[in-house]
């Protein structure tokens, strides 16, 4: 069966720019978590949705991050205004709602030029 | 709150010789640990996981991992390294009970060297 995938692989854009990351989890499952990755660093939560709500946003480092998931299937992640510091590989994961594994996509790598 | 300390960013080992990953944990309620490994340019995969049943816990690849309360330790280990395990290995925690919200150690680079 198909994995977590996101679109794009590269996103390459100017600061002050805005930005969608997309992410489309296995089908069934419930549970979406944002990650992001700076480099030699370990993933960072951003923000969990349970079905359509975003159960926890706390990851979310300022208000011009924002997440959305409204059919409790695909997942984009917005960032308004992007600065330099933005720079990251943005990443996905999904499970189920009885497992403690999640499962990530590939990511998506922002530069901000 | 949960945080992991990865000690070595980087480990260097011989084909055929023990892999040491060390992961300690600083957690407030049981734990549930994971340790995730990520190759070049591809997602995390995951390599295993303790959820508070055996201690010792078997995963994919030949890996391994003791829990160890009284040292709050979730070391990685593989008796005899190949070349293919040469990636980044995380170690990661999350609230047991609860949902996964996942706690990320820095990550340390395995080179297998010949």
């Amino acid at each position: 069966g198909a994995g977590v995938s996101q679109t794009p692989s590269n996103k390459v854009t100017e600061k002050g720019k805005y930005v969608e990351l997309r992410c489309d989890p296995i089908s069934g499952h419930t549970a979406l978590y944002w990650y992001r990755q700076s480099l030699g660093q370990g993933p960072e939560f951003l923000i969990y949705f349970q079905g359509t709500g975003a159960a926890d946003d706390s990851g979310l480092p300022n208000d011009r991050f924002f997440a959305v998931r409204p059919e409790g299937s695909v997942s984009t992640l917005k960032i308004q205004r992007t600065e330099r510091g933005d720079s990251a590989v943005y990443l996905c994961a999904s499970s189920s709602a009885t497992s403690t594994e999640q499962f990530f996509g590939p990511g998506t790598r922002l530069t901000v030029l | 709150a949960q945080s992991v300390t990865q000690l070595g960013s980087h480990v260097s080992v011989s084909e055929g010789a023990l892999v040491l990953l060390r992961c300690n944990y600083s957690s407030s309620v049981p734990p549930y640990l994971f340790w995730y490994v990520q190759y070049p340019n591809q997602g995390l995969q995951l390599l295993l996981k303790y959820t508070s049943a055996a201690t010792l816990v078997k995963g994919i690849n030949g890996f391994e991992a003791e829990f160890k309360k009284s040292e709050t330790s979730f070391h990685l280990t593989k008796p005899s390294a190949h070349m293919s395990d040469a990636a980044e290995y995380f170690c990661a925690v999350s609230v047991s009970g609860g949902y996964n919200k996942l706690i990320f150690g820095a990550g340390t680079r395995l080179a297998v060297h010949p």
